[in-house]
């Protein structure tokens, strides 16, 4: 399973864009980049998957370069609300979750 | 469409005592995924079932057992409890077979063992 590596922490004011960079070094041709947020006391929950180049959607976009060893979350024009923990995950797709420790966001106005 | 529930919220138990937690998948999933969290950390696989079928496992020891019934809700069973199974342990859902591998978590139990 490919490992990911995510900053551990980071610092945001609100309607700032912010950017987490994930490195998978080892992703496989099968696997897929997935991000998923948390909030204390809570489930995750899905924000946005892709195999490659850019995915948008109505909360985020997904960077992934050619190669596919990295790939960055972009979320435009943060809130308060957008204080999370938010995973990077990499795998086959209908494979149980691999999660490692995430990047805690914190937004402050 | 209702969503994930797990039950129950909040649970106490003893060291040596059993527990046994369930969980509702979302309408018309047909797998349920189980995790341990651990405080600071990230969600860990225990285990998948797949139409009442165990289909894949974490490195999580026997003690850690499951059940999926035919309308898809499911059960983690956990016996012998140790100090360090307290943790929220979260059950997902999700459509397997399909172009849509999301999957859908419930709040989860927050399990404290003294």
């Amino acid at each position: 399973l490919a490992k990911t590596t995510q900053p551990i922490s980071m610092d945001s004011y609100e309607g700032q864009e912010v950017n987490i960079t994930c490195s998978h070094n080892n992703i496989a041709t099968n696997d897929y980049i997935t991000w998923y947020q948390q909030f204390p006391s809570q489930g995750p929950r899905f924000i946005i998957q892709g195999y490659k180049t850019k995915v948008t959607n109505e909360v985020a976009s997904l960077f992934i370069p050619a190669d596919r060893k990295s790939s960055t979350l972009s979320l435009p024009r943060v809130s308060l609300s957008d204080t999370a923990v938010y995973y990077c995950l990499v795998g086959d797709r209908g494979t149980a979750l691999i999660f490692g420790k995430g990047t805690t966001l914190s937004v402050s106005s | 469409e209702t969503g994930v529930t797990q039950s129950p919220t909040h649970l106490i138990k003893t060291r040596g005592q059993q527990v046994t937690l369930r969980c509702s998948s979302q309408s018309g999933h047909n797998t349920v995924s189980w995790y341990q969290q651990a405080l600071g950390q990230g969600p860990q696989f225990i285990f998948q079932y797949y139409r009442e079928e165990e289909n894949g496992r974490g490195n999580f020891p026997p003690r850690f057992s499951g059940l999926q019934f035919p309308n898809y809700s499911s059960e983690l069973n956990v016996n012998a409890l140790e100090l360090d199974d307290s943790a929220l342990y979260l059950c997902a859902s999700s459509l397997k077979g399909t172009d849509g591998v999301e999957q859908y978590f419930g709040p989860g139990t927050r399990l404290t063992v003294t």
